[in-house]
């Protein structure tokens, strides 16, 4: 069974820090890690999204996240978050199937809140 | 850009009737995609659609039906909707295969409550 996980519901910072939200997956075999976002209100938007390669990919905005097999992790960064990064961050596995077609699995979602 | 359009945004329902919720999508994507979205849980997967004609269920189909009659539209019906059902609901499209990653383009969803 494929699970993500999430383990801060709320992270509170302040503009100009620094963040990092935590993402950890279980599966055996290849996987695609991928972030969205979600601003109040709203659908999801994608940030960026791994699969092979350097562990260190680059997204919209600033983002960055890098993937460990070790570590079984795919964490979201950002080096100085600004007030209108405040939103849900969602990390997602996706499991390629017979069909060829991949079936997103959503983590819980951290709410991250940027203080001025 | 890549669009999904839901409808209606908000829906009102009683205990027993049915509900369709209606989703369009304009980017010429195989796959469709239904999910819910309760504090606690994230986004969880009902059903989805590899193309026109096809549903498959997700992993909480129990009390929902899909219908895909064409590539751009993507039906979920509540036949007898429960307060159990009271939720954000999120249409999704992305087109996958071949390796490649499957990046979902989100609607912005139906707040539904079934009193």
């Amino acid at each position: 069974t494929q699970t993500v996980s999430q383990s801060d519901a709320h992270v509170t910072v302040f503009e100009g820090d620094s963040v990092e939200l935590r993402c950890n997956y279980s599966y055996g075999g290849s996987i695609y890690l991928s972030w969205y976002i979600q601003h109040h209100g709203r659908g999801l938007q994608f940030l960026l999204k791994y699969y092979s390669g350097n562990p260190v990919v680059q997204g919209v905005n600033g983002f960055e996240a890098e993937f460990s097999k070790s570590d079984s992790s795919f964490h979201l960064r950002k080096a100085s978050v600004h007030w209108s990064d405040s939103a849900v961050y969602f990390c997602a596995a996706s499991l390629m199937n017979q069909g060829g077609s991949a079936k997103l699995i959503f983590g819980e979602g951290t709410k991250l809140t940027v203080s001025s | 850009e890549a669009a999904v359009t839901q409808s209606p945004r908000n829906k009102v329902a009683v205990t027993g009737g049915k509900v369709t919720l209606s989703c369009n999508q304009t980017n010429n994507h195989n796959n469709m995609y239904w999910y819910r979205q309760d504090t606690g849980h994230g986004l969880r997967l009902i059903h989805y659609s590899y193309g026109a004609g096809s549903t498959e269920k997700g992993d909480i189909p129990d009390g929902y039906k899909a219908s895909r009659p064409s590539q751009e539209n993507f039906s979920l019906i509540l036949e007898l909707a429960t307060p159990s059902q009271t939720s954000v609901y999120f249409c999704a499209s992305g087109d996958a295969g071949g390796g490649s990653q499957n990046t979902l383009y989100f609607g912005a969803g139906t707040r539904l409550s079934v009193l």
